[in-house]
């Protein structure tokens, strides 16, 4: 079975300075791999997806992320960062011909002044 | 953003109630699911659906029950409430390639 790992509970970053959130996932063949992001009380947003071909990948909002097989990681990452970017951020493999997902447990952004 | 309403927003119930969640979508998608989230377990996947009447269990499936009677509809039903399903509820839809998009959640409180 396959799963996630988001090694970063919280984060705080100050506005204008770069990201990088990690995700680690475990499963035997090429993963489909998410971002989503939640901003408080609302529901999950799909960042960017990656599923064959490039590596990097290019989202929604400014983010992107690299798969990189070696690692078995695909880290989301932002040039600069708006106080807007405040939101817990999931990371998801899916997997299998169901279409089911497995998430992260979730890393919390908060951002400073 | 996807069609996807969920009913009620929120809900607060006693302990041994029945209660029932609505998704609806309006999207035509295949596939349908409902989620658990919980702080420090991301979301959980409860039950999902790959079609009308046809149903299958996800990692979090005690204690609930779902009914998929037409494709923009997918029901979520606790049988006897416990304070252990308190939680917020979310509904998700996906046509293919497991690409997944979701409801806005139901808060449920089970006193």
């Amino acid at each position: 079975a396959q799963s996630v790992t988001q090694p970063d509970i919280h984060i705080t970053v100050s506005e204008g300075a770069s990201l990088e959130l990690r995700c680690n996932y475990s499963y035997g063949a090429t993963p489909y791999l998410f971002w989503y992001v939640q901003s408080p009380g609302q529901g999950l947003q799909l960042l960017l997806k990656y599923f064959s071909g490039d590596t990097l990948v290019q989202g929604i909002k400014g983010f992107e992320a690299e798969f990189k097989r070696s690692q078995s990681s695909f880290n989301l990452r932002k040039p600069s960062v708006h106080w807007s970017d405040a939101a817990e951020y999931f990371c998801a493999v899916g997997a299998g011909t169901a279409s089911k997902l497995t998430f992260g447990t979730g890393t919390r952004l908060q951002v400073t002044l | 953003d996807a069609g996807i309403t969920q009913s009620p927003r929120h809900k607060v119930t006693e302990t041994g109630t029945p209660v029932t969640l609505r998704c609806h979508q309006t999207e035509n998608h295949r596939y349908m699911y409902w989620y658990r989230q919980d702080p420090g377990h991301g979301l959980r996947l409860i039950h999902y659906s790959y079609g009308v009447k046809d149903t299958d269990k996800g990692e979090v499936s005690d204690g609930y029950s779902v009914s998929r009677s037409k494709t923009e509809d997918f029901l979520l039903t606790l049988e006897s409430a416990t304070s252990s399903q308190t939680s917020v509820y979310f509904c998700a839809i996906s046509q293919e390639v497991h690409e997944q998009y979701f409801g806005p959640g139901t808060r449920l409180t089970v006193t």
